[in-house]
Order: structure tokens, then C-alpha cells, then sequence
């Protein structure tokens, strides 16, 4: 069973730029939960998305977006780059619609912001 | 609010010894749910056990157990005879009944286990 794929797995950008990062769940999950990591601020939730829907959200700017696709494929964009984005961005994949069970993470993306 | 608490940064042990990794939570809510994540230098969080809060059973699984006590909130975590390849970042998190796909992670507990 193929696990969660992320896709670019290192980038680097400069300030100002922006991104576009992808994730591709488990085959048959329908939500897909973002989180980005830092040696600062420890792994904070940004998003998660069911069904091509937004589910929950959390206290990022706007400059942080997602959407996801009707295969629950999932991207996220950050727009404008600050230094302070640089982060390994981890995606998870979750079973069912219960939405208690476990997640699955994919290995990430890392970007740097230079 | 919700919060979890890993109070130990970083611990190093030698092989053999065993170790326990604290976690404390706090949450108004009745029904929730814990969970521990290791993380490899890859980078990939792998699920280790997730708990609800109506189970306070412990749970033993190989060299881990857990052991949840809800009048200290807290869900510690055991490794019995530990190997070096258990060195690797620990996460404890936490979820609302209904919010599932949205983890509050504690800020992890660096495991060295040296030879």
C-alpha cells in the first residue's frame, strides 16, 4: 500500500516568491491535514480539507492557502515568502470520516526561504 | 484551550536502560483523544498509539507502554530496554472529539540511545 507522497521534497526560494506544495493521501483517504514544522514554534496545524472542503483551519495568515482536488489530492500555497516560512511542511493522511483515527505523515517538504 | 506539555527536551540514555517520556495535556473537553508520533531523522512522523479519553487502560506493545492517567493528565510513554534505534524525536499530541485531523503537538523529547 503506497504511502503519503509529498511532492517537491526540498526547494529553496527567496523572499517575496511564493509556492505551491502538493500531497497525495493514501489511496480511499478523503482528508488530508497540513502541519508545519519549525525549530521555533514546534509542529503547528495549518489546515485540513475532507471532500474538497476546508474542515478546519488554523491561526496562520492569509498568505497560507490550500485546496484540494476531487482524487483528494491536496496542495497548499504560500504566497509572499518571509524567511520565517522556512519549514519542513508535513502532510497527513486520514482514514474514514469519523475523523478520529490515525494520521498518516507523509516525509514532508522542506523549504528554505533565502 | 488546549495544550500538551513535553517537559523534557532532550534525553540520552545507553542501550538497555529503560526510559520513560512525560507528557501532560490540558483540555476542558470530555472526549478526546492522545497520541504518540516518532520521528525519524527522515523526517516522516510515524503513529506509535492513539488513546481515547474514556480508556485509561495502559497498553503495552512490545518494548513501549503507555501509561494515561487522567487525574494527573498525563500519558507517559515507556521503553524498556532500549536500542539505538529508538534514538529519534517523540511527539505527544492531543485532538478534539470531533477534530481529528487536527493534532495540538507537544513541542517532542529528543531520545539519543547510545551504544
Amino acid at each position: 500500500k503506497a504511502g503519503v507522497t509529498q511532492t517537491p521534497r526540498y526547494l529553496i526560494k527567496t523572499r517575496g516568491q511564493q509556492v505551491t506544495l502538493s500531497c497525495s493521501p493514501i489511496s480511499g483517504h478523503r482528508s488530508v491535514s497540513w502541519y508545519q514544522q519549525t525549530p521555533g514554534q514546534g509542529l503547528q496545524f495549518l489546515f485540513e480539507y475532507f471532500s474538497e472542503t476546508q474542515r478546519n483551519k488554523g491561526n496562520f495568515p492569509g498568505r497560507f492557502s490550500g485546496r484540494q482536488f476531487s482524487n483528494s489530492r491536496s496542495e497548499m500555497n504560500v504566497s509572499t515568502l518571509e524567511l520565517g516560512d522556512s519549514a519542513l511542511y508535513l502532510c497527513a493522511s486520514i482514514p474514514g470520516t469519523a475523523n478520529t483515527g490515525e494520521l498518516f505523515f507523509g516525509e514532508g517538504s522542506r523549504l528554505t526561504v533565502l | 484551550a488546549q495544550k500538551v506539555t513535553q517537559a523534557q527536551t532532550e534525553i540520552s540514555v545507553v542501550e538497555k536502560e529503560d526510559v520513560t517520556l512525560d507528557c501532560v495535556y490540558e483540555t476542558r473537553d470530555t472526549t478526546y483523544y492522545l497520541f504518540w508520533y516518532k520521528q525519524p531523522p527522515s523526517g516522516e512522523l510515524v503513529f506509535l498509539i492513539r488513546r481515547n479519553s474514556f480508556d485509561e487502560q495502559n497498553e503495552i506493545s512490545g518494548r513501549y507502554s503507555w501509561n494515561f492517567q487522567k487525574s494527573t493528565s498525563s500519558f507517559n510513554f515507556t521503553i524498556t530496554a532500549s536500542q539505538v534505534v529508538d534514538s529519534a524525536v517523540y511527539f505527544c499530541a492531543l485532538s478534539r472529539g470531533n477534530q481529528g485531523g487536527k493534532l495540538i503537538f507537544g513541542q517532542g523529547t529528543e531520545l539519543s540511545v547510545k551504544p
